[in-house]
């Protein structure tokens, strides 16, 4: 079963707006990452935030977490159309062994 | 550049047929993961390895085997494809204290 869902499942906006999706979470963890997805290739890991965290910044990207209501937003702003991409988030509970279990991911699209 | 290789990109495959996926990674990490794409579910762990000599199962394990005889390969056995398992497989790596993980660039498995 998925750990992490995002929303939305898809997102449309124009080069240089912001982007904010969210990431909803079951059980407690020890940390959240995001990732992105490039059409055609592997993930890339774009940031970690702890779970006594609650938001870190890291370059145009701004990560938020709130364990209360198990949930987490990734804001990209000023966006460019290399940001085109599937974001996805990963949480390090399940199974019992603290393995990365994602989520079904968002479609982001950057219209030139 | 240093990173993980998987090999091959694509292959087509009858059903019941055995295929091997292969893993490499420079990295010297020590924990190495099979993941599953499928559209609409996101990446769900097949079998890890915590370090060399060990393995463990993930969360759709049944009809794939895995084996870790040294640091640097890690393939992943699909003992009698059947078409259910036609999906984009992604193995990845983590060593730092940070729990990132370094996919490679994926492998596009078609049983007919």
């Amino acid at each position: 079963s998925q750990q992490g869902e995002e929303d939305p499942q898809a997102l449309s906006i124009q080069e240089g707006e912001n982007a904010t999706m969210n990431c909803s979470y079951k059980t407690s963890i020890n940390n959240l990452q995001w990732y992105r997805q490039n059409s055609g290739r592997g993930l890339v890991h774009l940031i970690l935030i702890r779970s006594n965290e609650r938001e870190k910044h890291s370059g145009r990207l701004r990560v938020t977490l709130d364990t209360s209501k198990k949930s987490s937003s990734l804001l990209i702003t000023a966006s460019r159309a290399a940001d085109t991409a599937s974001y996805f988030c990963a949480t390090d509970a399940n199974f019992g062994n603290e393995k990365l279990t994602f989520g079904t991911g968002t479609r982001l699209t950057i219209i030139p | 550049i240093a990173g993980i290789t998987q090999a091959p990109t694509s292959q087509i495959l009858a059903a019941g047929r055995r295929m091997t996926l292969r893993c490499t990674q420079d990295m010297r990490h020590n924990a190495m993961y099979w993941y599953r794409q499928d559209l609409g579910l996101g990446l769900r762990l097949i079998h890890y390895s915590n370090t060399a000599g060990t393995t463990g199962k993930g969360e759709v394990p049944d009809g794939y085997s895995v084996s870790r005889a040294n640091t640097d390969d890690f393939p992943l056995t699909l003992a009698s494809a059947v078409p259910s398992q036609t999906s984009v497989y992604f193995c990845a790596s983590s060593g730092g204290s940070t729990g990132e993980l370094f996919f490679g660039e994926g492998s596009r498995l078609t049983v007919l």
